[in-house]
């Protein structure tokens, strides 16, 4: 399978605890992006990298929440300290740079804090 | 916010035509127009985008309006596995690759 895949696919952690989830793109795809989607509702937009570089960040992302994307391939995203407002599906997606820019989601994190 | 406004809900009959409907009123001449669908628990899946002509690929058609405010998604013929929600999403642009997913609409098809 070539497309967009994360690991793990459901986390069921602690309030308090640190979890790390990742994402590896479609290969040669050059952005990478997170989103978050609570129950209900629509993604929502988290942060982006091109390459390596970390260009994007929604004020959702607070400074609990780390992510990295060191060699420019895969991405990881860290939670410390998870609170229960945590729990939520966390996306990752991939693009090619182009004009258009279409992004392909992967099957998503469902993180549960209790 | 999103830029984009669609209907909550829509049922279709199976093998039916589903034409689900989004109204882009502010859009851009330069922006496009992307549709995605989220099946339950699955990541959104990409179907179909376009700027001003009409588009069709394997999975849907997508009809916009000459002055480019509103368009159409178009499945053909509607199965169990369309059942979803669907987007009607115009990006942010300037500068800026996030995707605003707004509610969308819950496309129901029934046996």
């Amino acid at each position: 399978d070539t497309g967009v895949s994360q690991n793990p696919r459901h986390k069921i952690t602690k309030r308090g605890q640190n979890v790390t989830f990742r994402c590896d793109p479609i290969s040669e795809h050059n952005r990478l992006y997170w989103y978050r989607q609570t129950l209900g509702q629509g993604p929502e937009f988290l942060t982006y990298f091109q390459n390596e570089a970390q260009l994007e960040k929604s004020r959702l992302l607070s400074d609990r929440f780390s992510a990295e994307r060191p060699k420019g391939s895969f991405s990881t995203l860290e939670i410390q300290r998870t609170e229960q407002g945590d729990s939520a599906m966390y996306l990752c997606a991939s693009s090619l740079t182009s004009l258009l820019d279409t992004q392909y989601f992967g099957p998503g994190t469902r993180l549960t804090v209790l | 916010d999103a830029k984009t406004t669609q209907p909550p809900s829509m049922d279709c009959a199976e093998g039916r035509a589903a034409n689900l409907p989004c109204n882009h009123s502010t859009i851009s001449g330069n922006e496009y127009v992307y549709w995605y669908r989220q099946i339950h628990s699955q990541g959104p899946q990409y179907i179909i985008h376009g700027l001003k002509n009409n588009e069709t690929n394997e999975m849907a058609s997508l009809i916009i309006t000459e002055d480019r405010k509103s368009s159409t998604l178009i499945l053909p013929h509607a199965t169990l596995r369309d059942t979803a929600v669907y987007y009607c999403i115009v990006p942010s642009g300037a500068g800026s690759y996030q995707l605003t997913f707004g509610k969308g609409t819950k496309l129901s098809v029934i046996p």
